[in-house]
């Protein structure tokens, strides 16, 4: 079974400083990851995804994940925050197969102070 | 802008009564996907269709149905609403049959059952 752990359910950082959220995910086979941001009263946009090709991958808005089978994570980061990055990111894991249907994690809100 | 619409955006219903939510997918998308996200929480999956049929469901009781029609569109019926029924009912599209492909969002549909 997959799972997803998002640790820190809220995370603030100041304007210019590195942005890290974390998460963990479970899977009994090779994944698919990715994460999601959501801005207030909007639906989910991908941000990046991993597909078993480049452990570092490169997403919009400057954000990148590396994969890191031994540690079993997925973290997200960005070396300088703005205030518009403030919203929900959301973690995600798929087992792959015929029908793909991710599970997520509970969310980490960015909060981003001037 | 994600290409996957959905109707209506907000609306009030008293428990007991049903309701009917409504999504267009992307184009050329034969997949669409239905969760349920509950404040504060991460989306979690309620079912799947792929070229009309059911192809997986989450840990929803069958007053949560659906129905997809031949033009990939998609409808959620839930039946005898209950108060914790209320939650923003997001609609995903995307091509199925290809391990990790990217699923795309609607904006939601803001459910309150009082």
């Amino acid at each position: 079974a997959q799972s997803v752990t998002q640790l820190g359910s809220h995370v603030s950082v100041s304007e210019g400083a590195l942005v890290l959220l974390r998460c963990n995910y479970s899977s009994s086979v090779p994944p698919y990851l990715f994460w999601y941001v959501q801005y207030p009263n909007q639906g989910l946009q991908l941000l990046l995804k991993y597909t078993s090709a480049a452990t570092l991958v490169k997403g919009i808005n400057g954000f990148e994940a590396e994969f890191k089978k031994s540690e079993t994570s997925f973290h997200l980061t960005k070396p300088s925050a703005h205030m518009s990055d403030a919203a929900e990111y959301f973690c995600a894991v798929s087992e792959g197969g015929g029908s793909y249907i991710p599970t997520f994690g509970r969310g980490t809100s960015l909060i981003v102070h001037p | 802008e994600t290409g996957v619409t959905q109707s209506p955006t907000h609306l009030i219903k008293t428990r007991g009564q049903q309701v009917t939510l409504r999504c267009s997918s992307q184009s050329g998308h034969n997949t669409v996907s239905w969760y349920q996200q509950a404040l504060g929480q991460g989306p979690q999956f309620i079912f799947q269709y792929y070229r009309e049929e059911e192809n997986g469901r989450g840990n929803f009781p069958p007053r949560f149905s659906g129905l997809q029609f031949p033009n990939y569109s998609s409808e959620l019926n839930v039946n005898a609403l209950e108060l914790d029924d209320s939650a923003l009912y997001l609609c995903a599209s995307s091509l199925g049959g290809v391990s990790g492909n990217t699923i795309y969002f609607g904006e939601g549909s803001w459910l309150t059952v009082v």
